[in-house]
């Protein structure tokens, strides 16, 4: 059974200082792994897509890899803004499962000004 | 092009009745997805759709069923509603079912009294 993990639950850090956010899934039988971030309240913006054949992917300040061998992933925010202050979550789809994500638990981001 | 939109965006129901959730996907996704999001069990997902076929299902009672139009727009029915059910369901569409990015709405927060 599939069991993604996000360590830390909860991050602080003064703007301008890098994130880095930690994701690892037991089962490396995926097709993908999708970072997304949550405001309060709201939906889930899709951040960044890596394919299991991907190392790494790139999206302005934004950098994820994937190890996918070692189940883990880790996203990683340059430069830190206030803005960036959310939920970042994680996600798989598995390889025998029809459009099911498998969800982290998320970390929650705060970044002071 | 328009991202996933879903209605009604909050609604208050009492135990015992039921209720309809709609989600109408970005033009040209198939793929519908239903993800049932609480703070204690995080995000769950509940089934997914493609070209008016349920292909995947999570493990939530009969209570909660779903479907979908030929015009890929979905809907997801919870019969008898119980306190526990109150959440933010969030849908997501994506191309294919497999290995494709999914794009979420803006999600229905029901509460349940």
């Amino acid at each position: 059974k599939q069991e993604v993990t996000q360590i830390p639950a909860a991050l602080s850090v003064p703007e301008g200082e890098n994130l880095v956010l930690n994701c690892s899934f037991t089962d490396s039988a995926i097709y993908n792994l999708q970072w997304f971030r949550q405001d309060p309240g709201k939906g889930l913006t899709s951040l960044l897509l890596i394919q299991s054949s991907q190392r790494e992917q790139t999206s302005g300040r934004l950098n994820a890899s994937l190890d996918k061998s070692s189940g883990r992933s880790t996203l990683y925010i340059a430069a830190s803004q206030p803005g960036d202050s959310a939920t970042y979550l994680c996600a798989v789809q598995a390889t025998d499962s029809w459009g099911k994500l498998q969800f982290g638990a998320g970390t929650q981001v705060v970044v002071t000004p | 092009k328009a991202g996933v939109t879903q209605t009604p965006r909050y609604l208050i129901k009492t135990r015992g009745q039921q209720v309809t959730l709609s989600c109408s996907p970005i033009s040209g996704h198939r793929s519908v997805s239903w993800y049932q999001q609480t703070p204690g069990q995080g995000l769950q997902f509940l089934f997914e759709y493609f070209s008016e076929t349920q292909r995947n299902k999570g493990n939530f009672p009969g209570r909660f069923s779903g479907r979908q139009f030929s015009n890929s727009r979905s809907e997801m029915n919870v019969s008898t509603l119980e306190l526990g059910d109150s959440a933010l369901y969030l849908c997501a569409s994506s191309l294919d079912s497999r290995n494709n990015e999914q794009f979420f709405g803006p999600g229905t927060r029901l509460t349940v009294l």
